[in-house]
């Protein structure tokens, strides 16, 4: 069954502490993505990738690492220099960039 | 500057009714929309589609209809459900379908009631 698979559901961040949130895809989709949903509010572009070994940034990057090493994964990092984490994060991917999306179930990152 | 812009963050329509959800863009270079539908704490997932080449499209209760000249488009449910409440998104590729990320709308939050 075809999909992208994010983990964990449920994330909780230390002060000065970095995570990693995983991205999946068995698609064979080149491009993938990831987003932030902040309550009542629409998606914000955090990262893109095109292609295995490349990245751009989005509008919202400050503070987030990612890396494509693999077709299949697109791990995010959120790193201690991103002072307010507390969002959904949406990973998703599309055969080409600009064509449909297809997501997956999301993260829920809290800071303790 | 928001080349994507859904006006109203809010709608409630009754069970059976019309709903009429809208987004407007900014860019002429726009030649493919979507629609996707969100429900709390999961991801979006695709609803319905149109090309710049044509000003309707339709499947099942959903239709989308585009206005080239306005720069305007529509997403039309009927019969209304309360299953249909949920958060709707529009969205388009920044250059044109194949050539950059797409760009979404913030969002209409939907609700059915009965």
């Amino acid at each position: 069954d075809g999909g992208i698979t994010q983990s964990p559901k449920y994330l909780f961040r230390k002060e000065g502490q970095n995570v990693t949130l995983s991205c999946e895809q068995n698609l064979n989709h080149d491009a993938m993505y990831w987003y932030r949903q902040d309550p009542g509010q629409g998606l914000r572009l955090i990262y893109y990738s095109q292609i295995v070994n490349d990245f751009q940034k989005g509008d919202i990057a400050e503070g987030y690492s990612v890396s494509r090493e693999k077709k299949e994964s697109f791990p995010l990092t959120v790193t201690s220099a991103q002072k307010n984490p507390t969002a959904f994060y949406l990973c998703a991917s599309s055969m080409r960039v600009g064509e449909k999306l297809f997501f997956g179930s999301g993260t829920q990152l809290s800071v303790l | 500057d928001q080349q994507v812009k859904q006006n109203s963050p809010s709608l409630s329509v009754q069970e059976g009714r019309i709903s009429i959800l809208n987004c407007d863009y900014t860019n002429s270079m726009f030649d493919y929309f979507l629609w996707y539908k969100k429900y709390p704490a999961e991801g979006p997932t695709f609803l319905i589609s149109i090309s710049s080449i044509k000003d309707k499209n339709e499947d099942g209760r959903f239709t989308v209809f585009l206005n080239k000249s306005a720069k305007h488009l529509s997403l039309h449910i009927v019969p209304s459900q309360p299953g249909d409440s949920a958060v709707y998104f529009c969205a388009a590729p920044g250059g044109g379908v194949g050539t950059d990320k797409l760009i979404f709308g913030t969002g209409t939050r939907l609700q059915v009631f009965p």
